[in-house]
């Protein structure tokens, strides 16, 4: 069947410029991440849903960041006012129930000019 | 809290070397460990995973083995391809009541020349 699907791969925003990302699990997951890559680095944990909860939220840097899966499947990851330090790839995995193993989207690579 | 560390690369070795890439992780738990790898122009895979002590993983000829005592999880490979060029990242989940986040090292970019 389809794998995480995420869109735009590649996106290009000037400093001050909100940006959505958005990311298709695979269909029925329950669990659903998102992950931040700089480059040459391993990802770091953003954000943490649980159908249509968000139950964790601790590792959004800033206010800037906001997530959201209003109906459990589909989630859109934005960034207001980007900066330059937003730079990197956005990642999304799913997964079928909590703990079990995750399937990554391709990533979007954000570059903030 | 929970980390992962993993040796620095890049890793370059020719085609049919022995491979190790060492990990080792802080965790105040029992968590599960994987190895993940990203293939260039790819998303990440995982490659193989072991839950609890003494367990070893297995995939496409990439061995690990959690081994509690000394708290590391290193990938081995008997012999490598020009195919396994990839970057290489030790994870772990913490172990508990955890919502299963993945804590990932660095990376290991290795380069398996002809």
């Amino acid at each position: 069947g389809a794998g995480v699907s995420q869109s735009p791969r590649y996106k290009v925003a000037k400093r001050g410029q909100d940006v959505a990302l958005r990311c298709d699990p695979i269909s029925g997951h329950v669990s659903l991440f998102w992950y931040q890559q700089a480059l040459g680095q391993g990802p770091e944990f953003l954000t943490y849903f649980q159908n249509e909860a968000q139950l964790d939220k601790s590792g959004l840097p800033s206010d800037r960041f906001f997530a959201e899966r209003p109906e459990g499947s589909v989630s859109t990851l934005k960034i207001q006012r980007t900066q330059q330090e937003d730079s990197a790839v956005y990642l999304c995995a799913s997964s079928l129930v909590v703990r079990a193993e995750q399937y990554f989207g391709p990533g979007t690579r954000l570059t903030v000019t | 809290g929970d980390s992962v560390t993993q040796m620095e690369g890049p890793v370059t070795l020719s085609e049919e070397a022995f491979l190790t890439i060492n990990c080792t992780y802080t965790a105040t738990g029992y968590p599960s460990l994987f190895w993940y790898v990203q293939y260039p122009g790819e998303g990440l895979q995982l490659l193989l995973k072991a839950t609890k002590a003494d367990d070893k993983g297995s995939n496409k000829g990439f061995e690990a083995t959690y081994r509690k005592e000394t708290t590391s999880f290193h990938l081995e490979k008997g012999s490598v391809q020009v195919s396994d060029s990839a970057v290489y990242f030790c994870a772990l989940i913490e172990g508990g009541g955890s919502q299963g986040n993945l804590i990932f090292g660095k990376g290991t970019k290795l380069s398996v020349k002809p």
